[in-house]
């Protein structure tokens, strides 16, 4: 079975300009994370999607960052204009959301991002 | 909102021996408190995971134990191996956030030859 595929693996932009990042899922998975690492730290949740609906972006920086996940599949993270502190690792993850209890996390390799 | 602390933020053990990394959490309600392994390149990925109704939990080398009154719970790795090697992250929930996870800041364990 396939994971979590993410791509670019690597991507250098110079600031002010725009950057998108694509998460493929893994088949079936109704729920996607988007998260943001900063090197020597964990994981923190950007936004997550249950389907189509994002039903957590409380820690979306919504005058720059934009997400989507048009058909419930796969999703895309937009940054506009890109700062010099978004240079981070970019996680997707994936869960199949049973209802009632916490569910595994799925994570992709990630995209890094550098911003020159 | 939930907090979680884990330490050492580094850890060198020689092969063979054990390893164990502690996390403390902030939010009474907390029920699930999952262990992920990082290695290098690659993104987290679930090692073990305990549940708030039992106190402990073992997958051959690897255990947790949970002490719900003390709001603390550790990772345990027995007669550890080089492939150990990686940042490891706790993480417990929001409560009011289900599904939403805070992990820990991680701990770097470095396997002696």
């Amino acid at each position: 079975e396939a994971g979590v595929v993410q791509s670019p693996r690597y991507k250098i932009i110079e600031k002010k300009q725009p950057v998108a990042f694509w998460c493929n899922p893994i088949s079936g998975h109704n729920t996607l994370y988007w998260y943001l690492q900063n090197l020597g730290q964990g994981p923190e949740l950007l936004i997550r999607y249950e389907n189509e609906e994002a039903v957590d972006d409380s820690q979306l920086p919504k005058d720059r960052f934009s997400a989507e996940r048009l058909k419930g599949v796969d999703s895309t993270l937009k940054i506009q204009p890109a700062e010099l502190g978004d240079s981070a690792v970019y996680l997707c993850a994936s869960s199949f959301d049973q209802g009632n209890s916490y569910n595994e996390q799925f994570f992709g390799p990630g995209t890094r991002l550098t911003v020159l | 909102g939930e907090n979680v602390e884990q330490h050492p933020s580094t850890l060198s053990v020689q092969e063979g021996d054990s390893a164990v990394i502690k996390c403390t959490y902030s939010d009474s309600a907390s029920n699930y408190f999952p262990w992920y392994k990082q290695e290098l390149g690659k993104g987290p990925q679930l090692i073990i995971d305990i549940r708030s109704n039992v106190g402990e939990k073992k997958d051959q080398r690897i255990a947790v134990t949970l002490n719900k009154t003390a709001k603390h719970f550790s990772l345990h790795i027995t007669e550890t191996q080089p492939e150990d090697s990686a940042v490891y992250f706790c993480a417990a929930p929001l409560m009011n956030r289900d599904d939403k996870i805070i992990f820990g800041k991680g701990t770097r364990l470095h396997i002696l030859p």
